[in-house]
């Protein structure tokens, strides 16, 4: 069966300082990975997806990157956060072709200070 | 840019009473998918809907897929204390991999 990692679970970041968040999907290959931030009480704002190794598709303008080195990785990075940056962060997987759900992460929550 | 948004934003009900959420795409979708959300939790699958028109049953769980593709709907018969979440409706339109997520109805259910 097909599992999703993310890590870490929370995480409180100074502003200013980089980040680094991980994504690794096991049991299925070439999937589409996408990264989605969530802020407190909101819905998901979609911030990049792949749809193979090195093809990254970013939504929104930021200060956010994403790299997928590997098949089943995926990350999520920052040279210096923001305060706007806090949210939770999910990390979601599906088949390698259009209308097939969604598996989420547990997310990982980041306060930035 | 495409945007989906939901109605009501929030929603306190009796256990036992009906609760419907709306969402509606500035555009014409492909698909449209339904998660649920736990308080602390992340998304869950609930079902997609691919059809014009279509209509999909899960237990007390009613989705409904617009004629012109741009709308649908999620109805809860007799609501539950297990049924408290935030619902998510998620378009995807056509020649694309990403879904647009809506903006969430969250359900309180008072037992």
């Amino acid at each position: 069966s097909q599992t999703i990692h993310q890590w870490p679970a929370t995480l409180v970041q100074p502003v200013g300082s980089p980040l680094s968040l991980e994504c690794t999907v096991e049991g299925t290959s070439n999937p589409n990975l996408y990264w989605y931030r969530q802020a407190a009480g909101r819905g998901l704002q979609l911030l990049f997806y792949s749809v193979g190794i090195g093809q990254i598709s970013s939504e929104v303008p930021q200060n956010l990157s994403a790299s997928r080195p590997q098949d089943r990785q995926f990350i999520l990075s920052s040279k210096k956060l923001l305060l706007s940056d806090s949210g939770f962060y999910l990390c979601a997987w599906n088949r390698d072709l259009r209308a097939y759900e969604q598996y989420f992460g547990p997310g990982t929550r980041l306060t930035v200070t | 840019g495409q945007q989906v948004m939901q109605i009501p934003q929030y929603q306190h009900v009796q256990e036992g009473e009906d609760f419907t959420t709306y969402c509606n795409s500035s555009t014409t979708l492909s698909n449209i998918q339904w998660y649920k959300q736990r308080p602390g939790g992340h998304p869950v699958f609930l079902i997609q809907l691919v059809k014009s028109g279509e209509v999909k049953k899960q237990k007390r769980l009613t989705f409904q897929f617009g004629e012109a593709k741009k709308n649908s709907s999620l109805h809860i018969t007799a609501t539950q204390t297990t049924d408290v979440g935030t619902y998510f409706c998620a378009g995807q339109t056509s020649g694309t991999y990403k879904y647009i997520f809506g903006t969430g109805t969250r359900l309180k259910v008072l037992a």
